[in-house]
């Protein structure tokens, strides 16, 4: 157990609609990354906060935003789905150094119909 | 250009050998961390292994181990008797310093290894 918390596990949703994927980080962890993996794809990086701020982007659409809150938990939303933003969406945790590992949740697979 | 390189998107090895799986990378930090991570069919995300830029030991746990070759700028994984339960995706990834401000983890490609039997 990683300690970081997604949900849903599953998500299936029909074009056009707008879907909200939750992260736990792990305790102590200030900061939250998102990543996209579509299929046979690595992770793209999407979007940083730390201790509720955004700190980084990456290849995020306009289409899609996030937020951490004050109890540090984030949420990543995807608006106006499109077929091809079905993938398998990671949150990881982790200290901000460059020899800790990030903690990752157990992702949430979502399917655009 | 990319960050992390792994050249084999999949490898075969028999079970109980020992098989390399390839990582380059790509950074002018000083300081920086390799890590690898795998991803069985049911899709988590697994940290195996971790090594520093300042380390001068090669990095072990278990069966794994990590040929880290500065120079070369080349951290390769190594498994050794290799189980059917070794049949994953494996990501190479980095930290680098402080660039613009955040230790973004930068994953490779994956390679997908198959262990037989």
């Amino acid at each position: 157990d990683s300690g970081v918390t997604q949900t849903p596990k599953h998500l299936i949703t029909a074009t056009g609609q707008r879907v909200t994927l939750r992260c736990s980080p792990r305790s102590g962890d200030l900061s939250v990354y998102w990543y996209q993996q579509s299929l046979d794809q690595g992770l793209q990086f999407l979007i940083q906060y730390y201790n509720g701020e955004e700190r980084a982007k990456g290849n995020i659409l306009e289409r899609f935003s996030a937020q951490q809150f004050p109890d540090l938990h984030s949420e990543l939303n995807l608006s106006s789905l499109e077929l091809g933003d079905s993938a398998l969406y990671f949150c990881a945790s982790s200290l901000e150094t460059v020899n800790t590992e990030a903690f990752f949740g157990q992702g949430t697979r979502l399917t655009v119909v | 250009a990319q960050k992390i390189t792994q050249t084999q998107p999949g490898m075969f090895v028999q079970e109980k050998e020992a098989v390399t799986l390839d990582c380059t990378y790509d950074t002018s930090d000083q300081s920086y961390g390799l890590f690898w991570y795998k991803q069985p069919s049911s899709g988590e995300m697994i940290f195996l292994i971790y090594q520093g830029s300042y380390d001068e030991q090669n990095a072990t746990e278990g069966r794994y181990s990590l040929n880290f070759q500065k120079a070369r700028k080349s951290a390769n994984l190594v498994i050794s008797a290799s189980q059917l339960g070794d049949s994953a995706m494996y990501f190479c990834a980095m930290r680098e310093g402080w660039a613009g401000g955040s230790y973004i983890p930068t994953f490779g490609r994956g390679t997908s290894l198959i262990v037989h039997p």
